[in-house]
């Protein structure tokens, strides 16, 4: 399973778009990257998915270059309510099921 | 309204008791999932169950059971082997149950304390 790397922490300020990038240099040609959002004391919310290239939902981003080494999520003009821990997962179809949610990125949203 | 049901959202028990937490979904889903979260730190998996009748230990299994007799149930249960057991407790069901390329759904958590 494809072991990721993020940044611990990062600030930013409301109506800024905020860019979190994750490192996956293992990937497997099987994987896809998902990333979570996590408010304290709820579960995990998905966010978005992807695989290859560019995919945009209604509340972000994801690139992904073609190498697929790392992936960017983007937040369009953040606000105080996207103060949340940020976790990138890979991993694919094959191989069993295992999850690894590393530590994620905290994100505060300053006014 | 489908989703995914935790109960108690508190939980304490004395050291040296079992405890089982429940978890339910309505969501039709075959995979379910138990995390467990301790504070500042990301999930870790305990169990996960792709179809009935059938799951697999995940990363930190010792001293936990699960059961998973309906689809949509699969409690979990903290053993008085589990040396560490207050944390966070997280369940989780999806589509698919093989691999990342399914969205997980979470419940609202369970927090145990035990003393």
């Amino acid at each position: 399973l494809a072991k990721t790397t993020q940044p611990i922490s990062m600030d930013s300020y409301e109506g800024q778009e905020v860019n979190i990038t994750c490192s996956h240099n293992n990937i497997a040609t099987n994987d896809y990257i998902t990333w979570y959002q996590q408010f304290p004391s709820q579960g995990p919310r998905f966010i978005i998915q992807g695989y290859k290239t560019k995919v945009t939902n209604e509340v972000a981003s994801l690139f992904i270059p073609a190498d697929r080494k790392s992936s960017t999520l983007s937040l369009p003009r953040v606000s105080l309510s996207d103060t949340a821990v940020y976790y990138c997962l890979v991993g694919g179809n094959t191989g069993g099921f295992k999850t690894i949610f590393g530590a994620g990125t905290r994100l505060f949203v300053k006014a | 309204d489908g989703g995914i049901t935790q109960s108690p959202k508190y939980l304490f028990r004395k050291e040296g008791q079992n405890v089982t937490l429940s978890c339910e979904q309505n969501l039709n889903h075959d995979a379910m999932y138990w995390y467990r979260q301790d504070p500042g730190q990301g999930l870790r998996l305990i169990y996960y169950s792709q179809i009935v009748n059938d799951f697999q230990k995940g990363d930190i299994a010792e001293g936990y059971s699960v059961s998973r007799e309906k689809k949509e149930s699969f409690p979990l249960t903290v053993t008085s082997a589990q040396k560490n057991p207050t944390a966070f407790y997280l369940c989780a069901s999806s589509i698919g149950g093989q691999g990342h390329s399914y969205e997980q759904y979470f419940g609202p958590g369970t927090r145990l304390t035990v003393t």
